[in-house]
């Protein structure tokens, strides 16, 4: 079985600072994937990455930043010089090869205060 | 460019009731789900279905029903709703691809239905 712990409730910060979403996973399949989604004020689900197990380099978009370790079963994102329309609850997601389902984390919960 | 259209997109329903939520997605795709969201939590799979006339149980099935009759199609029932199961639901629905990223499909979900059993 998969699991997704994103232990951080919550997160605060003041526009122009940088957070980190931690995301830990498990699971004893070999290939998988990760994948992050937003979810803003609104409701919807966006997605924004996928990372596959066979492939730790990490990812920069725009302000966007992902470190995917598989020594420490982690998929990081980094947000520098948070917005306040990054306030959301930011979900951290696996799957696995050949696997029917996508098991979620809790979500984070980040307020980005002007 | 539909995607995936949920209905409705708000209800309250008194317990014992019934109803069922409805999803239609327009990309063809062989893969639905059903997912609950409780405030504050994340997204648990109650039910999820491979192609037309197989359907399967996710993590937290029990009080619904579903049935995937065409590949558009997924409704998820709920029969005599009691008050857990005030949440809001999403469909989602992703390709099937076959190889070596056969499960890494994204999905795509929709805006969501929230409903509320008083």
């Amino acid at each position: 079985a998969q699991k997704v712990t994103q232990a951080q409730t919550e997160i605060s910060v003041v526009e122009k600072e940088d957070v980190t979403l931690d995301c830990v996973y498990e699971t004893r399949d070999t290939t998988y994937y990760l994948f992050w989604y937003k979810q803003p004020p609104s409701g919807e689900l966006v997605f924004l990455i996928r990372r596959n197990s066979f492939d730790e380099q990490n990812e920069i978009s725009g302000r966007y930043s992902w470190n995917f370790q598989k020594s420490t079963s982690s998929f990081n994102f980094t947000i520098t010089a948070s917005q306040v329309v990054d306030s959301a609850v930011y979900f951290c997601a696996l799957s696995v090869r050949a696997g029917n389902m996508l098991t979620f984390g809790g979500g984070t919960r980040l307020m980005v205060k002007p | 460019n539909a995607g995936v259209t949920q209905t409705p997109k708000f209800r309250i329903l008194k317990i014992g009731q019934s109803m069922t939520l409805q999803c239609t997605q327009d990309m063809n795709h062989n893969y639905m789900y059903w997912y609950r969201q409780d405030p504050g939590m994340g997204l648990k799979l109650i039910y999820y279905s491979v192609g037309a006339g197989i359907t399967d149980k996710g993590e937290v099935p029990n009080g619904y029903n579903v049935s995937r009759s065409t590949t558009e199609d997924f409704p998820l029932r709920l029969e005599l709703a009691a008050p857990s199961q005030t949440s809001v639901y999403f469909c989602a629905s992703r390709p099937v691809e076959a190889g070596y990223l056969s499960g890494a499909n994204v999905l795509t979900f929709g805006a969501g239905s929230r409903l509320t059993v008083l």
